[in-house]
């Protein structure tokens, strides 16, 4: 499979647990996103990659999200102190250079107890 | 700032019937538009995009939208209906602003009824 793939699919955990989700994207595709989804809304913006140098995040992204793509090629999205607002859905996209077409993932539905 | 809204939160449509989802968007400079289906279960899938040249544009699966620089729109229409076509449908649109950033419209759930 040559997609975008995310593990785990879903992941429920305690509040005030710590978890780390990550993203495999299409290899060569140099941009990698992060977005996180809650029902009834769009896909929301949290940060990109540019290769290994993270570009941009969002003002929303709380001090407890922290991501990572330390070669270039996976990435991981670390969420610490997790609270029940953080259900969601967590997808992850690659781009090929400045296409601008995203490929997403099937993404990780995280759900707080 | 930038923002994309999709008016209809659903829509409910005989199979075989038209369909049209609205799309606007707020923000001076032209941007790439795009429109995506998230059926359930899955990743978002790119139905078709628009850059720039001709304003309609087509995609995959039979759906069309069309560019209206006078109206900031980019509606998604298809002319027949299948019952596979019912998904949640998110209209996308791509601001250069120091780098490029996609944001999404609320989406709109298409239903599809015999």
């Amino acid at each position: 499979d040559t997609g975008v793939s995310q593990n785990p699919r879903h992941k429920i955990t305690k509040r005030g647990q710590n978890v780390t989700f990550r993203c495999d994207p299409i290899s060569e595709h140099n941009r990698l996103y992060w977005y996180r989804q809650t029902l009834g809304q769009g896909p929301e913006f949290l940060t990109y990659f540019q290769n290994e140098a993270q570009l941009e995040k969002s003002r929303l992204l709380s001090d407890r999200f922290s991501a990572e793509r330390p070669k270039g090629s996976f990435s991981t999205l670390e969420i610490q102190r997790t609270e029940q607002g953080d259900s969601a859905m967590y997808l992850c996209a690659s781009e090929e250079g400045t296409n601008e077409k995203l490929f997403f993932g099937s993404g990780t539905q995280l759900s707080v107890l | 700032a930038q923002s994309v809204t999709q008016p209809d939160i659903h829509i409910t449509v005989s199979e075989g019937a038209s369909l049209e989802l609205r799309c606007n968007y707020s923000y001076g400079a032209t941007p790439y538009l795009f429109w995506y289906v998230q059926s359930p279960g899955q990743g978002l899938q790119l139905l078709l995009k628009y850059f720039s040249g001709d304003t309609l544009v087509q995609g995959i699966k039979g759906f069309e939208a069309e560019f209206k620089r006078s109206q900031s729109s980019f509606n998604l229409r298809k002319p027949s209906v299948h019952w596979s076509d019912a998904a949640e449908y998110f209209c996308a649109v791509v601001w250069y602003t120091g780098g490029f950033k996609t944001i999404f419209g609320a989406g709109t759930r298409l239903f599809v009824k015999a």
